[in-house]
């Protein structure tokens, strides 16, 4: 079975601040990995994702994430947050063989000026 | 950009009520999903849907659910007689393909309150 731990609900940084989102996923088999962000009244729009290609993924508005099986992490990473990127961000892991996503609970990142 | 989209944003019902979910995928995608939101927790998936058929469902997808895709754009989350618990974000998804190569694409949501 999959899961997915997003360690803190919240996360406050200074604005040009690094931005550092932790996901630690567990599978039994080789997973897939999604960061998407949720804006208020939005939907989940997908920020990078991981297909076993390069472990060091890059996405969109600056954001990147390195998987890492040894720790079986898949943090996100910002080098210089923008008062734009306040959002909830939430890991997911998928697997093949299941059409389903299994999601994190979600990191409210707050932007401060 | 393809995108998309969920009616009615917010639903209130009183509780036994049914109520329907709707949704308008992606056109070229061929899988849809509902997913759900309770307040404070995490998202759960509830259903996939293929070639008109159910193809995985969760535990949470008990008998009160169905889904439909009435026509060739709409698909549909059907919740026959609501319950305090039911109340949650529902989330529609479609992809291309069942494959999570192939990322899913979510909807903005519907907020169910049950009263």
């Amino acid at each position: 079975a999959q899961s997915v731990t997003q360690l803190g609900s919240h996360v406050s940084v200074s604005e040009g601040a690094l931005v550092l989102l932790r996901c630690n996923y567990s599978s039994s088999v080789p997973p897939y990995l999604f960061w998407y962000v949720q804006y208020p009244n939005q939907g989940l729009q997908l920020l990078l994702k991981y297909t076993s290609a390069a472990t060091l993924v890059k996405g969109i508005n600056g954001f990147e994430a390195e998987f890492k099986k040894s720790e079986t992490s898949f943090h996100l990473t910002k080098p210089s947050a923008h008062m734009s990127d306040a959002a909830e961000y939430f890991c997911a892991v998928g697997t093949s063989g299941t059409y389903k996503y299994i999601f994190g609970t979600g990191t409210r990142l707050k932007v401060l000026a | 950009e393809p995108e998309v989209t969920q009616t009615p944003s917010h639903q209130v019902t009183q509780m036994g009520q049914e109520v329907i979910l709707r949704c308008v995928p992606i056109s070229n995608h061929l899988y849809f999903y509902w997913y759900r939101q309770i307040l404070g927790q995490k998202v759960e998936f509830l259903v996939s849907f293929y070639n008109n058929e159910i193809s995985e469902k969760s535990e949470i997808f008990d008998d009160q659910f169905s889904v439909e895709r009435p026509d060739g754009s709409n698909f549909t989350l059907k919740i026959r007689s609501t319950k305090l618990e039911d109340s949650a974000m529902y989330f529609c998804a479609s992809s291309a393909s069942g494959s999570p190569y192939n990322e899913q694409f979510f909807g903005p949501g519907t907020r169910l309150t049950v009263l």
